[in-house]
């Protein structure tokens, strides 16, 4: 159990275009999911929180006009780069975590999105 | 803020050895512990986790003990296999923080060599 998907895993695009990422939770409901970017050799660095029919928290420095977040079911939220540069080329991860009806704080991670911007 | 700092890698063992990773944290609140583990070209996994002061967490012959005097939560693994050689994270989370973010240290890259 707890499964989360990533689609695509790997993506190249060119320069000036936008590119989705979707996040599934295959078999639970997540109220609350969690974008994440990994630089080579780095750890991970929280981009934003995602909540079900709500407007995503980004965390500071990130730019909320350029990394769209989408979050409309209980099982899905999407990350969109738009016009993408080189710069953004990274791995992007996304986590879920499990609506529980209290309190849980165990994540669940996806695979993890390889993009590519020439 | 809250932190987690890891001990600096890569660590590199022999197959059978002792594996122990450090891990200590500063947390504002009442944090829940974790290791993730991370395959080349993958996303985390759960490793194991631990909620309160002196649980145990503990999955395919890793260990680790949430030492609340100590603010750590070591990784420990007995005989380590090639299988093993991945990236580790220790993470918390911070109910107190209400968001429940997770906050990673910087990782352990580990190889194993038969």
């Amino acid at each position: 159990g707890a499964v989360v998907s990533q689609h695509p895993s790997r993506v190249i695009c060119k320069s000036g275009t936008s590119v989705k990422i979707e996040c599934r939770s295959l078999d639970f409901q997540a109220t609350t999911m969690f974008w994440y970017r990994q630089f080579p050799k780095q750890s991970l660095m929280l981009m934003a929180t995602s909540n079900e029919g709500s407007k995503a928290t980004y965390e500071q420095g990130v730019e909320k006009d350029k990394f769209l977040i989408n979050h409309a079911s209980l099982t899905l939220s999407t990350l969109t780069v738009t016009s993408a540069h080189p710069e953004d080329s990274s791995f992007y991860i996304c986590s879920a975590r499990p609506w529980s009806g209290g309190t849980t704080d165990t994540q669940y991670f996806g695979p993890g999105t390889r993009l590519t911007v020439l | 803020g809250n932190s987690v700092t890891q001990m600096e890698g890569p660590v590199t063992l022999s197959e059978e050895a002792f594996l122990t990773i450090n891990c200590t944290y500063t947390a504002t609140g009442y944090p829940s512990l974790f290791w993730y583990v991370q395959y080349p070209g993958e996303g985390l996994q759960l490793l194991l986790k631990a909620t309160k002061a002196d649980d145990k967490g503990s999955n395919k012959g890793f260990e680790a003990t949430y030492r609340k005097e100590t603010t750590s939560f070591h990784l420990e693994k007995g005989s380590v296999q090639v299988s093993d050689s991945a990236v580790y994270f220790c993470a918390l989370s911070d109910r107190g923080q209400g968001a429940q973010k997770l906050v990673f240290g910087q990782g352990t890259r580990l190889t194993i060599n038969p």
